[in-house]
């Protein structure tokens, strides 16, 4: 079955930086794009960004760009999200998911907190 | 970006009830529609995809449609399982954006 595990979350400081890992298993990884989606506590879902199955295609929400990197690794089977330059309002749950063959985000992981805050 | 527009925010139901929640998208996209559920401490959980299509395991009481800029998702016959907080989403361009989301609670 297909399982997305996320870790690396915590607290830090504004400014600094943090980086979060989803091991997932189940499923050929290297067919599906995936993404990270976030959500601030007690709000709704943000998506974050995106890579190709390749990790040649790249996007990002206009919130993180700059400061967030997006890469995966095939043979540990793992996506990645490097976060620098915190803020504040980067503080949320942050799950990783893939994305379908019809672009939906078809399996989640259960998240990982980062919370960012002095 | 593609702003999406759930109604209501919130809603109470009573077990056995029908109820229908409508997501409107800012321009017209065809059927790049999305709906899941999230329950509290929970991932989200995908229920639709392409507006219409039952996800593998989902329960046959739930089912979308529409297409365009006006979605709905249905329930029907409510179970105590299916109170939560329903969101939709656009798949059609980056960014990917999701309503506002709708609570339905028990009446």
């Amino acid at each position: 079955q297909v399982q997305l595990v996320e870790s690396g979350g915590g607290l830090v400081k504004p400014g600094g930086s943090l980086r979060l890992s989803c091991a997932a298993s189940g499923y050929i990884f290297s067919d599906y794009y995936m993404s990270w989606i976030r959500q601030a506590p007690g709000k709704g879902l943000e998506w974050v960004s995106y890579i190709s199955s390749s990790g040649s295609i790249l996007y990002y929400a206009d919130s993180v760009k700059g400061r967030f990197t997006i890469s995966r690794d095939t043979a540990k089977n793992s996506l990645y999200l490097e976060m620098n330059s915190l803020r504040a309002e980067d503080t949320a749950v942050y799950y990783c998911a893939r994305k379908g063959y019809n672009a939906e985000f078809d399996y989640w992981g259960q998240g990982t907190l980062v919370t960012v805050s002095s | 970006d593609i702003q999406m527009t759930q109604s209501p925010s919130s809603l109470s139901a009573s077990v056995g009830d029908r109820v229908t929640i409508t997501c409107r998208a800012s321009q017209s996209f065809s059927r790049y529609l999305n709906w899941y559920q999230q329950k509290p401490g929970k991932a989200p959980k995908l229920l639709i995809y392409a507006a219409s299509s039952l996800q593998s395991g989902v329960p046959s009481r739930f089912s979308g449609s529409g297409s365009g800029t006006d979605f709905t998702l249905t329930i029907n016959s409510l179970q105590p399982e299916d109170f939560a907080t329903y969101y939709c989403q656009q798949s059609y361009s980056t960014p990917y954006t999701f309503g506002q989301g709708t609570k339905l609670e028990i009446k």
